[in-house]
This record gives structure tokens, C-alpha cells and sequence, in this order.
């Protein structure tokens, strides 16, 4: 069954660095979003990305935050200047339609930041 | 509001035991769907409701949205251990391409 991967599983960061996390969504998938989940609290939406441009994103997103689909099958999410408070699990997923249809989660990314 | 209430907050149960969780907002939804999250994992999509009072079914899962669709129910029969997990109900946001996820309710089932 086709799944969204994402890579590393666990990086360690210095607060200042820039990370790179990895994402490869569904194949046949059109829309892909970035989610974050800080220990013990809710999922948050962060961006949604759609025909090579964000379409959504949300206050949490800001101006260190950025994403790109740098070739036919990655999609990633870069953060300039790590803070404490960006250390959380982040998820990547995929859709293949907008409405109606549920969004397929990877196992996710934990960013801790140092 | 954005709010998603789900109830109970955390549950416990006997294996064998049947189960009922909420997830309640005081907004109409569009669409909802259910998710389980297994700690150090991301979610995993269970299924989508659209319709009022639309009931789907997943072997043991039972899936209901309200008839004015500000409301849903899981219900699980005959809970297994494999079932243990945190069960998370979202609706869309505020703008179409993002979901907004409940709390959740952290069920435990014990052998």
C-alpha cells in the first residue's frame, strides 16, 4: 500500500542552525501539508502546498519557515533559524483531492532543538 | 469557533468491553474524519463522513456523524489490545486545505 515517507526520523539541532526535513508523499497525490505536534499537545496545521506554490498556511508558519518540492517526488520543509521552541514532531502528508478526502500522514520527524 | 471537544479524555478498558467517544463542535462540519495516532507515529487516516447522519463501518468501528453535523461518534465492539491509541477526530479549518484536529481521547486497552 503506497505510503508518505519522511526522512530522518530523529534530528538533533543546535538553536541557530538551519534543518532540512524530507518528505516523499504519495505518488499520485496533488496536495501535500506539513503538521507539527509539540509533546503532549494537539496537530497543527503549518502549510499546505499545491501545483508548485503554498496555497495555505498558517500563523505558526512564519517567515523562517519555507517549503519546496525541489524535484517530482520531494517535498520539504526548511527552518533558517532553529529555536528551543520548534523542537516537536513534525508530520508530513498528502491528499489526492481537497474536499471530502482525508490526508495520509508519515510517520513523522522529531526536531530537537538544542 | 474552531473548537473540537472530544470526550472522554482518556479511557481504560477491559478487553472485550464496547466503547463510545465524541467528538463535538458547536459548528457545522463540511466533512470530518477519524484518525489513530500510536506514540512516535503520525496519524492514521480511519475514515471520512460527509453526509448527516452517515454511519460507517470498519470491522469493529462504527463511525456515525450527526444529522446536523456538528457531532460523531466511534464506537468500538468488542475492544482489542491492537485498538490501544489515541483517537483523534478533524474537520477542515478555515481555509480549505488544512485540517483541524480535536484533542483527542487516549484509549487504553488492557489484556
Amino acid at each position: 500500500e503506497p505510503e508518505v515517507t519522511q526522512t530522518p526520523s530523529h534530528q538533533v539541532t543546535q538553536m541557530g542552525q538551519e534543518v532540512i526535513l524530507r518528505c516523499v508523499p504519495i505518488s499520485n497525490h496533488l496536495y501535500f501539508y506539513w503538521y507539527r505536534q509539540i509533546l503532549g499537545q494537539k496537530v497543527e496545521f503549518l502549510v499546505s502546498f499545491y501545483n508548485n506554490e503554498i496555497s495555505e498556511k498558517s500563523e505558526i508558519f512564519d517567515d523562517q519557515f519555507s517549503v519546496e518540492r525541489p524535484d517530482g517526488s520531494n517535498f520539504t520543509l526548511k527552518i533558517r533559524s532553529t529555536k528551543l521552541e520548534d523542537s516537536a514532531m513534525y508530520f508530513c502528508a498528502s491528499s489526492e483531492a481537497l474536499r471530502a478526502g482525508g490526508q495520509f500522514f508519515g510517520p513523522g520527524t522529531r526536531l530537537t532543538v538544542l | 469557533t474552531q473548537l473540537l471537544e472530544q470526550s472522554p479524555q482518556f479511557l481504560s478498558i477491559q478487553e472485550g468491553e464496547n466503547l463510545t467517544v465524541y467528538c463535538n463542535s458547536s459548528s457545522v462540519f463540511s466533512s470530518l474524519q477519524w484518525y489513530r495516532q500510536e506514540p512516535g507515529e503520525g496519524p492514521v487516516l480511519l475514515v471520512t463522513v460527509v453526509t448527516g447522519g452517515e454511519v460507517k463501518k470498519l470491522k469493529r468501528l462504527t463511525f456515525q456523524f450527526g444529522d446536523a453535523r456538528k457531532d460523531s461518534s466511534l464506537h468500538i465492539t468488542a475492544a482489542q489490545p491492537g485498538d490501544t491509541g489515541l483517537y483523534l477526530c478533524a474537520r477542515r479549518g478555515t481555509g480549505a486545505n488544512n485540517l483541524f484536529f480535536g484533542t483527542g481521547t487516549r484509549l487504553t486497552v488492557i489484556p
